[in-house]
């Protein structure tokens, strides 16, 4: 089954409101956990990463901290613009593998 | 650095026919994994070479193949096309693909599209 789980999309947020779009994982050990974005017609881009469990990996005003007691990994924004509406991808190292989450598409209006 | 390139960027096929997709890595970068990804599975990891080398495998078909040259550049191939492999396939390179810590860079992909 799959090993990543995040929220749903889409998500639809006014410019400057607060983001959160959860992430949970099922794996052994200590993965690394990345956050990827995809903008339309592009390919991924990796967004932020936390190797080691209370990790925080940052970006662009993004933030996630990796909490291995409830193997969550929530991506968050104080304010987020337009330009970051995009699908968001949560994912994790498993077996040498990177398994991905389904995608959060976020839509930010003006 | 240039990035991660991929060609075709877009290809058109019936099927039956079978398709080879392209992937230049980044220069120095060993590692190339390839993943489909489609609105309904989501990305799915298909393969990963490493030193000319298959190295990981996803719950693909046979008829999912790739390859690797020397100087890492890397080959897909797809035979007997399914319309379900309409799909867009992304391939990723990292330095050295060191159990997943390494940090992938995507090319735009290839959409592929079967008739």
């Amino acid at each position: 089954g799959n090993s990543v789980t995040q929220m749903e999309g889409p998500v639809t947020l006014s410019e400057e409101a607060f983001l959160t779009i959860n992430c949970t994982y099922t794996a052994t050990g200590y993965p690394s956990l990345f956050w990827y974005v995809q903008y339309p017609g592009e390919g991924l881009q990796l967004l932020l990463k936390a190797t080691k469990a209370d990790d925080k990996g940052s970006n662009k005003g993004f933030e996630a901290t990796y909490r291995k007691e409830t193997t969550s990994f929530h991506l968050e924004k104080g304010s987020v613009q337009v330009s970051d509406s995009a699908v968001y991808f949560c994912a994790v190292n498993r077996d040498d593998k990177i398994i991905f989450g389904k995608g959060t598409r976020l839509h930010i209006l003006p | 650095k240039a990035g991660v390139t991929q060609t075709p960027r877009y290809l058109i096929k019936t099927r039956g026919q079978q398709v080879t997709l392209s992937c230049s890595p980044i220069s120095g970068h060993r590692s190339v994994s390839w993943y489909q990804q489609t609105p309904g599975q989501g990305l799915q990891f298909l393969f990963e070479y490493f030193s000319e080398t298959q190295r990981n495998k996803g719950n693909f078909p046979g008829r999912f193949s790739g390859r690797q040259f020397s100087n890492s550049r890397s080959e897909m191939n797809v035979s007997t096309l399914e319309l379900g492999d309409s799909a867009l396939y992304l391939c990723a390179s990292s330095l050295r693909g060191d159990r997943g810590a390494d940090t992938q860079y995507f090319g735009p992909g290839t959409r592929l599209t079967v008739l």
